[in-house]
């Protein structure tokens, strides 16, 4: 079966210091892989979506980057964050295979920017 | 501009009973609805999903109703257990590969026994 793995779990960090978040998907090949954010009282937003290796769509402009060196792993990063970036980070992988396909969500990063 | 909500931010249902949550969409381009359920400190779990080609779609004790026309979507449990007390969110994409989902803010839903 699949699962889908994030790390950490909370993360604290001061304003402008780097960031890099990782999640990794297992027992599927090819899926797309997404990153999400819900913001406090605010619902989820998607960030980033990426259909194969290299290939990243970003929905928002932001201070935030995504990468996918490789087929089942998806990084999100910062060279600088903000007070802003504070928020629930999700990552999410689908079947790359198939139309009307759920997303399956790893259980998320805390990040409160100090 | 919300393109999907859930009105009612909780529910309170006794366990046995029917609970039934609510979700309103605007944008009509959407061609597939899901729900999903949190809990505190965990990703939303997939629950179950309608393409908009059917009008319900049925599994185990969740059922979803699609009236297109209405533009809404409801999802009933039956019976309700204590252990569906969590918050449920309402999403809906057009359903293309990469696409987003488009979440509601969520209906927390407590059922007491």
């Amino acid at each position: 079966s699949q699962t889908i793995h994030q790390w950490p779990a909370t993360l604290v960090q001061p304003v402008g210091s780097p960031l890099s978040l990782e999640c990794t998907v297992e027992g599927t090949s090819n899926p797309n892989l997404y990153w999400y954010r819900q913001a406090a009282g605010r619902g989820l937003q998607l960030l980033f979506y990426s259909v194969g290796i290299g290939q990243i769509s970003s929905e928002v402009p932001q201070n935030l980057s995504a990468s996918r060196p490789q087929d089942r792993q998806f990084i999100l990063s910062s060279k600088k964050l903000l007070l802003s970036d504070s928020g629930f980070y999700l990552c999410a992988w689908s079947s790359g295979k198939k139309l009307n396909q759920p997303q399956h969500f790893g259980d998320g990063t805390r990040l409160s920017i100090l | 501009d919300q393109q999907v909500k859930q009105n009612s931010p909780s529910l309170s249902v006794q366990e046995g009973r029917i609970s039934i949550l609510n979700c309103d969409y605007t944008n009509s381009m959407f061609d597939y609805f899901l729900w999903y359920k949190k809990y505190p400190a965990e990703g939303p779990t997939f629950l179950i999903s309608i393409s908009s080609i059917k009008d319900k779609n049925e599994d185990g004790r969740f059922t979803v109703f699609l009236n297109k026309s209405a533009k809404h979507l409801s999802l009933h449990i039956v019976p309700s257990q204590p252990g569906d007390s969590a918050v449920y969110f309402c999403a809906a994409s057009v359903g293309q590969a990469g696409t987003a989902l488009i979440f509601g803010k969520g209906t927390t839903l407590s059922v007491s026994s």
